[in-house]
């Protein structure tokens, strides 16, 4: 049963210290993305790759966010310094595109999520 | 840009009944996917649903269905004999075909409760 790991799946941590989420997406799929959910916002695009090349992160606060995959089993989210704002649900969804249409692999798969709060 | 407008925060059905969730969406895209995506209380996104607007015909998933409406920009999702387990928040997402991004554009959800 294939499916998308996060972890941790709660962080507590203070404010200006270092987070990190990790994220393996579904063994195969070339496309990884980063939501974050909170009440106010809803459900917002943090950052997308493909074939683990960055392609688009303009949803994320460059300053202190920052987005990665070392390989093609790993992506991670960092946050430093973090901030009480930042406490949100943090998704990974990866999914597998073929070629410039969308239309093969369109479904995207949803981690559990990473819940993160700051205080 | 993309906007998707859920205009109901919150739905009430019986069990066994049938509820409709409303989505509505701008684009000027002509090619294009819509989705529609449940979060239990577990916070785990579930998808239920999706449609190609290419595609006349509606989607159908068991007890989940869809009208699609391509020219009023509009995507309901019904939900036949409703089940306890149906209980969750439902997100209606819409992702461009042909476009760069290919992220999800999520609308603000609608919470169903169901009553027993």
């Amino acid at each position: 049963d294939a499916r998308v790991t996060q972890t941790p799946r709660h962080k507590v941590t203070e404010m200006g210290q270092e987070v990190t989420m990790r994220c393996q997406p579904i063994l195969g799929h070339n496309t990884v993305f980063w939501y974050r959910q909170t009440m106010m916002q809803g459900l917002e695009l943090l950052a997308y790759f493909r074939n683990r090349a960055p392609l688009d992160d303009s949803g994320m606060p460059k300053d202190r966010f920052s987005a990665e995959m070392p390989d093609a089993t790993l992506a991670t989210l960092k946050i430093q310094p973090s901030e009480p704002r930042d406490s949100a649900v943090y998704f990974c969804a990866s999914g597998l595109v073929l070629g410039d249409r969308a239309g093969l692999g369109a479904e995207q798969y949803f981690g559990p999520g990473t819940r993160l709060t700051v205080t | 840009a993309q906007t998707v407008t859920q205009s109901q925060p919150e739905m009430s059905v019986q069990e066994a009944e049938t509820v409709t969730l409303s989505c509505t969406y701008d684009t000027s895209e002509s090619d294009y996917y819509l989705f529609w995506y449940k979060q239990p209380p577990s916070r785990q996104m579930i998808l239920v649903i999706r449609q190609e607007a290419y595609k006349q015909q509606n989607a159908t998933e068991n007890r989940f269905s869809v009208n699609f409406q391509k020219a009023a920009k509009s995507f309901s999702l019904k939900i036949s004999d409703s089940q306890l387990g149906d209980a969750a928040m439902y997100f209606c997402a819409y992702r461009g075909l042909y476009t760069g991004r290919r992220a999800l554009t999520f609308g603000s959800g609608t919470r169903l409760q169901v009553q027993p």
